[in-house]
């Protein structure tokens, strides 16, 4: 049972469209969801995380907005760059679980100049 | 800091041996995790550890054991290696900020079990 689902599986946009990456979970104990990127041949890094209280969070160009009734958040890349090129993980976990993180299957994002 | 460090970068073993992967982080983090990545997937939880001399099970921990004896060191042993650990490895740390995780991540392991 998949408890974090993530779509698209890849995703090709042109330089200064929006990148939208979505992600699904199952279980409502999670109150943690953060966005990791990764580029080949590196481990994943922190982008921008969220927690329940709040719908939208924004960091620069990244956006996470955060719907709790449909158990739902995806990532925006506004003005997407071809350095934004790389693999994106959603990811969720729970406060009292030792961060222990369930994540979602990567997005492959291609920025095309 | 240099953060979290594992050695080594890249590994082939022939199946049946056994080998430990190393992992360090410099940051004091309480918290550190194994994870498998393979390909098309993501990150699969094999151990992980709330602090020195405590280790608990991920979600994928058959084949594989972990150690604790330092805040610093979270060593990954695999024993009798089989083709299904040919993966990509990474090991993380982290601290709770309010409940927050932050993940901190090492440069991977490339396992090839032949």
């Amino acid at each position: 049972q998949q408890q974090v689902k993530q779509s698209p599986q890849s995703l090709i946009v042109q330089k200064g469209g929006i990148s939208i990456i979505n992600c699904a979970y199952e279980n409502t104990a999670f109150d943690y969801f953060p966005w990791y990127q990764q580029f080949p041949g590196k481990g994943p890094a922190l982008l921008i995380a969220i927690r329940p209280d709040v719908s939208e969070k924004k960091e620069g160009r990244f956006t996470i907005s955060f719907n709790k009734s449909a158990k739902q958040f995806s990532l925006h890349i506004m003005d997407s760059q071809p350095g934004d090129s790389a693999t994106y993980f959603c990811a969720a976990s729970r406060s009292t679980n030792a961060g222990k993180s369930t994540f979602g299957d990567g997005t492959t994002l291609t920025v095309k100049p | 800091n240099a953060g979290v460090t594992q050695t080594p970068k890249f590994r082939i073993l022939k199946i049946g041996q056994s080998m430990t992967l190393q992992c360090t982080q410099d940051m004091n983090h309480n918290y550190m995790y194994w994870y498998r990545q393979d390909p098309g997937m993501g990150l699969k939880l094999i151990y992980y550890s709330v602090g020195a001399g405590i280790t608990d099970k991920g979600e994928v921990p058959n084949g594989y054991n972990v150690s604790r004896s330092t805040t610093e060191d979270f060593p990954l042993r695999l024993e009798l290696a089989a083709p299904s650990q040919t993966s990509v490895y990474f090991c993380a740390s982290s601290y709770s900020n309010r409940g927050s995780y932050e993940q901190y991540f090492g440069p991977g392991t490339r396992l090839t079990v032949t």
